[in-house]
């Protein structure tokens, strides 16, 4: 079953550091997301991207975060300077037209 | 706003019902789903019910939807240790981001 992989599972960062979160999406899907979550907390919204350019972006969504498609297959959300509080997991997922959107597994990232 | 609320946390025994139940208020939501997550796992989606649906039942899982109070549950029969973890209520319309609850912990004991 085609499934919306996720890398690295869990990133630990110094703060100040730049990270970039992977993720490869269904291979015939057109819309992508990046979701967080932090600990405890509920998921929210980052960005949605479709046909090369972000289609619609949360407040948390910053000029720190920029996502990218630099090729056919994956999808990259990069946070330029962390800070402790985007400490959290995040969550990518993909869809097509007429399909619910299916999530990965997640990134723990960890900024210390 | 598009506020999500649900309860904190549920227990209930191995082999009874579970009802989990969520309110929203953006009424424009075509979609409603409930998702589920294990400790340390990503989302799975479990069900989800169109707007224009009052129930929908898919094998041990009932989703009910009242749109006049915005109200969404979700039943599961003859509820498993399995089933043990976070269940969250999302919505949105067609093609449209996801706005999720804060999540249910659902703690089965046998």
């Amino acid at each position: 079953e085609p499934e919306v992989t996720q890398t690295p599972s869990h990133q630990v960062t110094q703060m100040g550091q730049e990270v970039i979160l992977r993720c490869v999406p269904i291979s015939n899907h057109l819309y992508f997301y990046w979701y967080r979550q932090i600990l405890g907390q509920k998921v929210e919204f980052l960005v949605s991207f479709y046909n090369n350019e972000i289609s619609e972006k949360s407040e948390i969504f910053d000029d720190q975060f920029s996502v990218e498609r630099p090729d056919g297959s994956n999808f990259t959300l990069k946070i330029r300077s962390t800070k402790l509080e985007d400490s959290a997991m995040y969550f990518c997922a993909s869809r097509s037209t007429n399909t619910e959107a299916f999530f990965g597994q997640g990134t723990r990232l960890t900024v210390v | 706003g598009e506020d999500v609320e649900q309860s904190l946390f549920l227990s209930v025994r191995e082999g009874d019902s579970s009802v989990i139940n969520c309110t929203y208020t953006d009424s424009s939501s075509t979609y409603l789903y409930w998702y589920k997550q294990e400790p340390g796992a990503g989302l799975q989606l479990l069900t989800y019910i169109f707007s224009n649906m009052d129930m929908k039942q898919d094998q041990r899982l009932t989703v009910l939807l009242n749109k006049k109070d915005k109200h969404l549950s979700l039943r599961i029969a003859d509820t498993q240790t399995g089933d043990s973890a976070i269940y969250f209520c999302a919505h949105g319309a067609a093609g449209n981001k996801l706005t999720f609850g804060g999540g249910t912990r659902v703690l089965v004991k046998p």
